[in-house]
């Protein structure tokens, strides 16, 4: 059972595009929405993250965009560069140290 | 700061053999995670650790696996007998309490089973 589902599972943008990756929880209990980001070879690293009591949070160029209702939520990386390919994961947690992960999405930025 | 250190970072070995993964954690966190990473089903978590005591082992696929914390500043995975199922990248990361606090990754340990 897959409790975070994240689209698309590879993406590849141009140098300077929008590049968004969605994503849909189903436990209303989850209250924390962290996105990790993983470059090969590496562990993932926190990019951003955001509460449900916010709509959108901006950090630069990556912002998270968060429906409660619709139990959805995507990052948006502005500008994207060719240092932005790595692969990105959703996840979600209850308030507690265990964290759900999404599938991930290899995102490919090209010149 | 030295990050979460994981060893070795590759291991190949035969089917049936014993494997121990390393992870010593950032000093100070008290949570450590042991997950497994692959491209059918992503990051998976295995178990964790709170105060080097199990919480969580229900993502431990088989007995076949098995983790041990003996102390803050260490903790391994073992996988007995390794089955080529088994190949996959194993991460380990560690955090801190505090409300929900980042988890810390280490490198991981590439593992191939022939």
């Amino acid at each position: 059972q897959q409790q975070v589902k994240q689209s698309p599972q590879s993406l590849i943008v141009q140098k300077g595009g929008i590049s968004i990756i969605n994503c849909a929880y189903e436990n209303t209990a989850f209250d924390y929405f962290p996105w990790y980001q993983q470059f090969p070879g590496k562990g993932p690293a926190l990019l951003i993250a955001i509460r449900p009591d916010v709509s959108e949070k901006k950090e630069g160029r990556f912002t998270i965009s968060f429906n409660k209702s619709a139990k959805q939520f995507s990052l948006h990386i502005m500008d994207s560069q060719p240092g932005d390919s790595a692969t990105y994961f959703c996840a979600a947690s209850g308030g507690y140290q265990k964290v759900t992960f999404g599938i991930g999405t290899k995102l490919q930025v090209i010149p | 700061d030295a990050g979460v250190i994981q060893s070795p970072r590759h291991e190949v070995t035969e089917m049936g053999q014993e494997v121990t993964l390393r992870c010593k954690p950032i000093s100070g966190h008290d949570y450590l995670f042991w997950y497994r990473q692959t491209m059918m089903r992503g990051l998976e978590l295995l178990i964790y650790f709170n105060n080097n005591v199990p919480i969580d082992d229900s993502g431990m696929p088989e007995d076949r696996f098995s983790a041990k914390m003996p102390n803050a500043s260490f903790s391994t995975l073992k996988i007995q007998p390794s089955e080529p199922r088994d190949s996959a990248v194993y991460f380990c990361a560690s955090s801190v309490t505090g409300g929900v606090q980042p988890q810390h990754f280490g490198d991981g340990t590439r593992l191939s089973i022939l």
